[in-house]
């Protein structure tokens, strides 16, 4: 058992460029869940999978923002066009069904 | 719907000395509380959690937390702080069922002096 890895773990970008992130959670962890988490705020959460299918989106997860987890193993994250305000960190965490959430080390992005 | 509240933003402690950090819940139903800690650019490592059972759970790091439906709190302690304690505290709140993403407070910035 690794735990949760994220790559890349920082990413420096020029507003209205495409990022993606990637996630890999705890094997055998079928839920993945996605969360953002800006300065000095608590983690807030953006959307998470069962297996491949995706359950659940939250208001903040604009259309510029699309997450997958193919074959229900890493899941990536993409933001198009990126804008200032989603520089934050991106923190994935991974569960087996109804428990405790293990986070990863987090993606911290920068728009510039 | 769901909240927590860490009512102190930055809470400082000597070394040595005994800490609390303070959480507060609204949920409709029977909470999963749990409590997690993050150093500077680091992600959120678990400390303890509570399901049910007994009310005071111990965890890593000499931690423990009390959870008091009376009061929808649960409250983080620990009886001698180390200067490698010196963190951010998150307290959350989820579902039985797990269906339901955590929801998290604000943090509490913990400072440790010699």
């Amino acid at each position: 058992d690794t735990g949760v890895s994220q790559n890349p773990r920082h990413k420096i970008t020029k507003r209205g460029q495409n990022v993606t992130f990637r996630c890999d959670p705890i094997s055998e962890h079928n839920r993945l869940y996605w969360y953002r988490q800006t300065l000095g705020q608590g983690p807030e959460f953006l959307t998470y999978f069962q297996n491949e299918a995706q359950l659940e989106k939250s208001r903040l997860l604009s259309d510029r923002f699309s997450a997958e987890r193919p074959k229900g193993s890493f899941s990536t994250l993409e933001i198009q066009r990126t804008e200032q305000g989603d520089s934050a960190m991106y923190l994935c965490a991974s569960s087996p069904a109804g428990e405790t959430q293990y986070f990863g080390p987090g993606t911290r992005l920068l728009v510039l | 719907a769901q909240s927590v509240t860490q009512p102190d933003i930055h809470i400082t402690v000597s070394e040595g000395a005994s800490l609390e950090l303070r959480c507060n819940y609204s949920y409709g139903a029977t909470p999963y509380l749990f409590w997690y800690v993050q150093s500077p650019g680091q992600g959120l490592q678990l400390l303890l959690k509570y399901f049910s059972g007994d009310t005071l759970v111990q965890g890593i790091k000499g931690f423990e937390a009390e959870f008091k439906r009376s009061q929808s709190s649960f409250n983080l302690r620990k009886p001698s702080v180390h200067w490698s304690d010196a963190a951010e505290y998150f307290c959350a709140v989820g579902s039985h069922s797990g269906n339901t993403p955590l929801v998290f407070g604000k943090g509490t910035r913990l400072s440790v002096i010699a």
